[in-house]
């Protein structure tokens, strides 16, 4: 069965630090893979997508992520936090046929600390 | 960009009541999407839709129903409305490598 775990339901940093957030992910094949962030009473925005070719991907506001096939694992990474940055990011695998069916993980809450 | 309407933003109905949320996208997209977002549990596809008057079960289809007449409109359907569907819903479209999500629909059942 699909299924994204997203281990970290809080993380605290401090602003000007650097971040990691962990995506894993179950799927037969190689997914696609999308990052959102949803910032409070927000919708969803896309911060990156991947798709083939290139595993480090860049997207908005600074973040990057890479797909490591070997560890199932599409890692959302910035060097440098900023305050608002705070807000809840959730990984996406989506499926490789005409649906393109989002299946998404649990979440992650990021606090900034000032 | 994509752009996806939700008719309401925010809901509130009793127990019982037969509710309605409507989605409407304008990108011509073939897949439509209904999720719901629960602290927690991220979100959960509840129904999707392929083609106009085509749905599939997602991974939570109970107490729900959808409605697909038109290629640009899905609908959500609870037939009896429960507490426990006290939630936030998301409506999704997607065609292609393109995607878009509404801004979503607080819907307060009690």
């Amino acid at each position: 069965a699909q299924s994204v775990t997203q281990p970290d339901i809080h993380i605290t940093v401090s602003e000007g630090a650097s971040l990691e957030l962990r995506c894993n992910y179950s799927y037969g094949a190689t997914p696609y893979l999308f990052w959102y962030v949803q910032s409070p009473g927000q919708g969803l925005q896309l911060l990156l997508k991947y798709f083939s070719g290139d595993t480090l991907v860049q997207g908005i506001k600074g973040f990057e992520a890479e797909f490591k096939r070997s560890q199932s694992s599409f890692n959302l990474r910035k060097p440098s936090v900023h305050w608002s940055d705070a807000a809840e990011y959730f990984c996406a695998v989506g499926a490789r046929d005409s649906s393109y069916k989002l299946i998404f993980g649990s979440g992650t809450r990021l606090l900034v600390r000032p | 960009d994509v752009k996806v309407t939700q008719s309401s933003r925010y809901l509130v109905k009793r127990t019982g009541e037969k509710v309605f949320l409507e989605c409407v996208q304008d990108m011509d997209h073939e897949n439509m999407f209904w999720y719901r977002q629960d602290p927690g549990l991220g979100l959960r596809l509840i129904y999707f839709s392929y083609d106009v008057k085509m749905k599939e079960k997602g991974d939570i289809p109970e107490g729900y129903s959808v409605s697909r007449e038109k290629k640009e409109r899905f609908s959500l359907i609870l037939e009896s409305a429960s507490t426990n569907q006290t939630s936030m819903y998301l409506c999704a479209s997607s065609g292609g490598q393109d995607r878009g999500f509404g801004p979503g629909t607080r819907l307060t059942v009690t």
